[in-house]
């Protein structure tokens, strides 16, 4: 089935204490994005990565860091997570004709005390 | 940011009546696409227009797309409580696809 899987599904973590998002498709995607939802805000590309070793800051990456060693693979790093990183995130994945249909992953709650 | 913002922000219908949705954004756009959500779940993909196109149909949605009025509208037909969820419209360029805020819709039987 193809799908893009996220671990954890929920975390509650402490200011400070580094933290990482697996995120993980199996369509074999080019492009893949993370994004944070936030209530009035809609959704925003906190980073995104057009192929492996390939990746660029979307609209909100200060605080966070991503990887692309694996095509399959895209974690997200919080390395001191703080109380306004507080949200819920999602991982999306889409075809090498970019920006277009993505794949979306279940979700990871966060809440950051 | 470029961004698309949908109207209105909340709509509640009845089974069986149409919903429209409309969004509009800023800049030149390759795509504007429009997705659901379910409650805090992942968004889903429903229907992609491209720049060129005026008019597009899946199934019971509707989507047009006014380039000159930097607008597009999502209807849905013959609303089904099913429907009920948040839809959001998504702008795509050849860098970046940006989200609105999204509009919540109910459907009550």
């Amino acid at each position: 089935e193809a799908q893009v899987t996220q671990n954890p599904r929920y975390l509650i973590t402490v200011t400070g204490k580094k933290l990482t998002v697996t995120c993980s498709q199996n369509m074999n995607h080019e492009y893949m994005s993370w994004y944070r939802q936030d209530p009035g805000l809609g959704l925003r590309q906190i980073y995104y990565s057009m192929n492996v070793e390939v990746t660029d800051k979307g609209d909100v990456p200060e605080g966070y860091k991503v990887s692309r060693k694996e095509k399959r693979n895209f974690p997200l790093i919080l390395e001191s997570p703080s109380p306004n990183q507080t949200s819920l995130y999602f991982c999306a994945s889409s075809l090498d004709r970019g920006w277009e249909t993505q794949y979306f992953g279940p979700g990871t709650r966060l809440l950051v005390l | 940011s470029q961004q698309g913002e949908e109207d209105p922000q909340a709509l509640s219908i009845q089974e069986g009546e149409n919903a429209t949705m409309n969004c509009s954004y800023k800049t030149s756009i390759n795509n504007l696409q429009w997705y659901r959500q379910n409650s805090g779940r992942g968004l889903v993909h429903l229907i992609l227009i491209r720049s060129n196109e005026r008019e597009k149909h899946s199934g019971r949605l509707r989507v047009t797309l006014d380039t000159s009025k930097k607008s597009s509208s999502l209807l849905i037909t013959a609303s089904r409580a099913a429907d009920t969820a948040s839809y959001f419209c998504a702008t795509g360029t050849a860098s970046k696809l940006t989200f609105g805020t999204g509009t919540r819709l109910q459907v009550t039987l």
